[in-house]
């Protein structure tokens, strides 16, 4: 069954500015991951964090946890063209659930 | 590479072929997982090899489809019997231990006619 749900589904910002995806579930985690996809390549991790965390930083990225609102958001800052792809979410309760993303589009 | 390797990259077969996909997870990781990705979405989890225990086969769809394992190394997926629903793409992944940030390969693209 479907943990993570992102939103929006499409983001479509220009180079420079901020993007700025959301991540809802509905059980307890033990922690949330985010994960890029290029087109036509597997996911990459970015960030893992846990469930007594409220906040994550990793260079242009600041990751978020509201564990009473099971939300979490993954903010991109001054964002690239090469930031386009599309941004998953990952829960981990028994095993590692992927929402169904959300596609970026950074024009130049 | 010190990366996951899949093979083939891409597989075009006729309907009612079998099929065997093949995973190399990165050396060391104990657990490993398969997902199908259908265009445009998101990842649908098929089966989790966790060292020697019993794997986890809760998200096969159906009896055509089985996968193993040797020890901590190769991993192949099989399809039998293709149907045209089983166009997709089969990624793997693996980890050091469950639940902790998963390593993808650049999958199989899988394509029935």
């Amino acid at each position: 069954s479907q943990q993570g749900e992102e939103d929006p589904q499409a983001l479509s910002i220009q180079e420079g500015e901020n993007a700025t995806m959301n991540c809802s579930y509905k059980t307890s985690i033990n922690n949330l991951q985010w994960y890029r996809q290029n087109s036509g390549r597997g996911l990459v991790h970015l960030i893992l964090i846990r469930s007594n965390e409220r906040e994550k930083h990793s260079g242009r990225l600041r990751v978020t946890l509201d564990t009473s609102k099971k939300s979490s958001s993954l903010l991109i800052t001054a964002s690239r063209a090469a930031d386009t792809a599309s941004y998953f979410c990952a829960t981990l309760s028994e095993k590692l659930v992927f929402g169904k993303g959300t596609k970026l589009t950074v024009n130049p | 590479g010190a990366g996951v390797s899949q093979s083939p990259s891409n597989k075009v077969t006729e309907k009612g072929k079998d099929v065997e996909l093949r995973c190399d997870p990165i050396s060391g990781h104990t657990a490993l997982y398969w997902y199908r990705q259908r265009l445009g979405q998101g990842l649908e989890f098929l089966i989790y090899f966790q060292g020697n225990s019993a794997p986890d086969k809760s998200g096969l769809p159906s009896d055509r489809f089985s996968a193993e394992r040797t020890g901590e190394s190769v991993s192949t997926l099989t399809i039998q019997r293709t149907q045209q629903e089983d166009s997709a793409v089969y990624l793997c992944a693996s980890s050091l231990l469950e639940g902790q940030p998963q390593h993808f390969g650049d999958g199989t693209r899988l394509s029935i006619l």
